[in-house]
Order: structure tokens, then sequence, then C-alpha cells
């Protein structure tokens, strides 16, 4: 198993502004995703954090919007920018190998104002 | 592209048993997971079908046939804490899951 901490827990920010969310795993993991959940609803995949190389975004999302980086094999981050009310959302980082379990940090619920 | 079908709602009484069913479409499949999440928390793993046939692990079971493209998770002797949300996700290519929309399981006494 592997054991995700995932900060902030949440924040509530201004629109027009950018937060950062982090996401540490105890263990090297190949796969890491982050998923977006809005208010009654299931998750949606946002990206697949590849390491070492530029993070691979499913339709609907871009780069520009919610650049990710991966540093490394325990450790990614994912940044929404320019935010607005639309952005408010619970989002989720996840680590997985191959045909296993997923596993999930706490969220972060973000409240844009 | 996938596609998954479950049913929005639920309600059962303590003690009873539930079924929850679920669909799908798919172009690649890799398996198949059951997922509980409760309100305000993280989903959290329940069981995964790859092959045909049924998986029990306590009071949860889970059952996948690929050839009707269907699943379902089987909750016995049900307690009051299960009410939460039950999401089926398929496994495809490169280990991306895709999320039902959930099904919203409320137990009462």
């Amino acid at each position: 198993s592997a054991v995700i901490s995932q900060k902030p827990s949440r924040d509530i920010c201004q629109r027009g502004t950018s937060l950062t969310i982090q996401c540490q795993v105890d263990s090297q993991v190949t796969m890491m995703f982050w998923y977006r959940q809005q208010p009654g609803q299931s998750l949606t995949l946002i990206a697949t954090a590849n390491q070492g190389s530029e993070a691979t975004y499913e339709s609907g999302f871009v780069i520009d919007k919610f650049p990710i980086s991966r540093p490394n094999l325990t450790f990614s981050t994912l940044t929404v920018s320019n935010m607005s009310p639309e952005d408010s959302s619970i989002y989720l980082c996840s680590v997985q190998e191959h045909h296993t379990e997923a596993f999930f940090g706490q969220g972060t619920r973000l409240t844009v104002v | 592209g996938q596609n998954i079908d479950q049913p929005t709602e639920m309600t059962a009484t303590e003690g009873a048993i539930v079924q929850i069913n679920c669909t799908y479409q798919t172009s690649g499949f890799n398996g198949l997971f059951w997922y509980q999440q409760h309100a305000g928390e993280a989903p959290t793993f329940l069981s995964y079908n790859v092959l045909d046939g049924l998986e029990e692990k306590g009071r949860f079971s889970s059952f996948l046939s690929r050839s009707k493209g269907y699943s379902y998770l089987l909750l016995k002797e049900l307690q009051m804490k299960d009410s939460a949300s039950y999401l089926c996700v398929l496994t495809g290519t490169a280990s991306k899951l895709t999320f039902g929309t959930g099904t919203r399981l409320q137990v009462t006494l």
C-alpha cells in the first residue's frame, strides 16, 4: 500500500489567483494522477503526472490552466491558475502501479470567491 | 472511449443485502474496481475483478461478466456505516481509471 500526504486540505482563494497543491508519497511509484471531483459528481481525471517529462492531459484540461510538476517518483504538484468560481471543487492526487488498486490522497477542497 | 452506467441512489435496511449494478462499454478492458467514498473523504478500495466470476471479501462481494459488460457489488449484513457512495471504476490502457457517477447508498433502521 501507499500513504499519500496531500496539502493543503482546504483553501478559500480569491478569483484570479493561483493555488498549488502538493502530493507526497511514502514510496516510489510509477503512476501519479490528478483528479477533480465537482460537488455531487464523481472523479474526473485531469492529467497523468509523468516523472521527468511533461504531464499528459485529458480532453478539456490544459497545461496553462493546470500546470503539473513531477520532479521525482514520490512527489507531484498541481497548480490551479487564474482561478474562477467554476474551479471550486475537490482535487485529489492518486498513485497506482500497473493494474493494481489506486490509492488516494485526502483531497484538497478548494473554494474560489 | 468508455461509458459506465450505475444507479444514482439506493436505499436499504440495516441487516439486509443490497446489490449495486454497473454496466459498461469500453474499447480496452484491464479490470474493474469498486470503491467506497464517504461524504467529504477520499475513495477507498473495495474490490478488483479482471476475470469473470465472483470475488468475495468479508461482507462485500463483486461479480464480473466481461462478455455482458456487467458487474455488481453485493453488500451483506448492511450496517449504518455502509451509507456512502459506491463507485464503479474501469481501468483501461496505461492504468488510467474511468469513474462511474457513483451510487449513493442510504442504509436505514
